[in-house]
């Protein structure tokens, strides 16, 4: 069975400090799908990447990074000097490929919260 | 280009009463998908469609029936509510070639 595990409930950090939230993941698949999702306060929900499992390179976006390692099925995000807008419930979610590559189900963690204090 | 819109926002139901919460997408979105948030659980997919026409169960689909007849909307049916559907739903819709899922704003139902 598939399940995505975010063991931090909550952080809480210093404006500018670099933060790492994890994510692991489970799944028999050998073609999968990994997102981040960020839900801020006003509780919309955000999609910020995707990466397939044959794509094993890092990715960075502005302060935003994401650390993929097939070998301990992790998938971990890090912000660098974080600020107080990146306050939010971030979410690891998983997916299978059907119907000719389609991602149609995704899996959620259950959420890490994050805390930036000014 | 409004994305996808779900209506009502905030929905008071008594046990028992039935619902529909409504979904819609302008975007010629072939996958769509209802799920529900709840304290602790993260988001759990209730029902999912490839298609007009195509449905089929997610992780909790008991208490919930879907339909789609059109590629634009995607209702989510409550047959006789229960306080244990209190819960935020999203609504969630996909184009083949896009990356990611593009959600609504949710709907807060409680049920009483």
């Amino acid at each position: 069975a598939q399940k995505v595990t975010q063991a931090q409930t909550e952080i809480s950090v210093v404006e500018k400090e670099d933060v790492t939230l994890d994510c692991v993941y489970e799944t028999r698949d050998t073609t999968y799908y990994l997102f981040w999702y960020k839900q801020p306060p006003s509780g919309e929900l955000v999609f910020l990447i995707r990466r397939n499992s044959f794509d094993e390179q890092n990715e960075i976006s502005g302060r935003y990074s994401w650390n993929f390692q097939k070998s301990t099925s992790s998938f971990n995000f890090t912000i660098t000097a974080s600020q107080v807008v990146d306050s939010a419930v971030y979410f690891c979610a998983l997916s299978e490929e059907s119907y000719g590559g389609a991602t149609n189900k995704l899996i959620f963690g259950t959420g890490t919260l994050l805390a930036v204090q000014p | 280009n409004a994305g996808v819109t779900q209506t009502p926002k905030f929905q008071v139901l008594k046990t028992g009463q039935s619902m529909t919460l409504q979904c819609a997408q302008d975007m010629n979105h072939e996958y769509m998908s209802w799920y529900r948030q709840d304290p602790g659980m993260g988001l759990r997919l209730i029902h999912y469609s490839v298609g007009a026409g195509i449905t089929d169960q997610g992780e909790v689909p008991n208490g919930y029936n879907v339909s789609r007849s059109t590629t634009e909307d995607f209702p989510l049916r409550l047959l006789s509510a229960a306080p244990s559907q209190t819960s935020v739903y999203f609504c969630a819709s996909r184009g083949a070639s896009d990356y990611g899922y593009t959600f609504g704003s949710g709907t807060r139902l409680t049920v009483v």
